[in-house]
C-alpha cells in the first residue's frame, strides 16, 4: 500500500539555524510528493511539491528534491526563522486517480531566538 | 471569507449521541474531502466528493459514519452513536478541478470533537 514516514518531533532549532525533516515513503508506480505545513491557529496549507523524479520544490526558502531511488523527499531549509515555528507533513497523491492525499503523522517544529 | 469554513470549531458529545460536522467549501470547488486527524498524528482519509457523488467512502472506519453533499456545495460528516475513539479533528478541503493531481487542496480549520 502507499505510506509516508516522517522522522519524530519536536525538533527544536535556534534561530538560523540548518534545518533537515526527514520523510521517506511507499508508493506503487510514481506518486507526487508535497510538504504542507500546519501554523499555529491555521489550517494546512501546502509548502511545495514536486511531481517526478529529481524535481525540486522550493518555497519560502524552503527545499526538497523527490529521489525515487531512495523513496525520500527531505525538507531543508538552510536558515529558519521563529516564525517557521509549526507542525510539518509529508504527503504523497498515488499514480493516477484523483488528488488523494495520503500523509505522514508530521514533524512539530519550534524555532527559539 | 474566500476559504474553506468549518462549523462548529469545537464539539464536546457525550458517548452515544449524534454529532454532525459542517463544510463550506470554496465556491465552485468541484472535488470535496474528509480528513480525520487524530492528536499527534497525520490526517487520514475519510471520504470523497465529486460534485454531489461520494466516489470513494473506503476511509470511513465504520458505518456509524456518515457524510453527504446533496447539492454539490455544502457537506455533513455526520457521526452516530458517538465513542471516545471519534474523538479528533475533522477536517474538510476542497479543490476546483475534477482530476488535475496537483496536490494543492484548501483546507478548513477543522471541527475538534471531544467525546466524553
Amino acid at each position: 500500500g502507499n505510506s509516508v514516514t516522517q522522522m519524530e518531533g519536536p525538533v527544536t532549532l535556534s534561530e538560523e539555524a540548518f534545518l533537515t525533516i526527514n520523510c521517506t515513503y511507499t508508493a506503487t508506480g510514481y506518486p507526487s510528493l508535497f510538504w504542507y505545513v500546519q501554523y499555529p491557529g491555521e489550517g494546512l496549507q501546502l509548502l511545495l511539491k514536486a511531481t517526478k523524479a529529481d524535481d525540486k520544490g522550493s518555497n519560502k526558502g524552503f527545499e526538497a528534491t523527490y529521489r525515487k531511488e531512495t523513496t525520500s523527499f527531505h525538507l531543508e531549509k538552510g536558515s529558519v526563522q521563529v516564525s517557521d515555528s509549526a507542525v510539518y507533513f509529508c504527503a504523497l497523491t498515488p499514480s493516477g486517480g484523483y488528488n488523494k492525499l495520503i500523509f505522514g503523522a508530521g514533524t512539530r517544529l519550534a524555532v527559539h531566538p | 471569507g474566500a476559504g474553506v469554513s468549518q462549523s462548529p470549531r469545537y464539539k464536546v458529545a457525550k458517548r452515544g449521541q449524534d454529532v454532525a460536522l459542517r463544510c463550506d467549501p470554496i465556491s465552485g470547488h468541484v472535488s470535496l474531502f474528509w480528513y480525520q486527524q487524530a492528536l499527534g498524528q497525520g490526517p487520514e482519509f475519510l471520504t470523497y466528493f465529486q460534485n454531489e457523488a461520494q466516489l470513494d467512502k473506503s476511509g470511513l472506519p465504520s458505518d456509524r459514519f456518515f457524510a453527504e453533499r446533496p447539492e454539490g456545495s455544502v457537506s455533513t460528516l455526520k457521526i452516530q452513536r458517538t465513542q471516545q475513539e471519534d474523538s479528533a479533528v475533522y477536517l474538510c478541503a476542497s479543490f476546483p478541478l475534477k482530476r488535475e493531481r496537483t496536490g494543492e487542496l484548501f483546507f478548513g480549520e477543522g471541527s475538534r470533537l471531544t467525546v466524553l
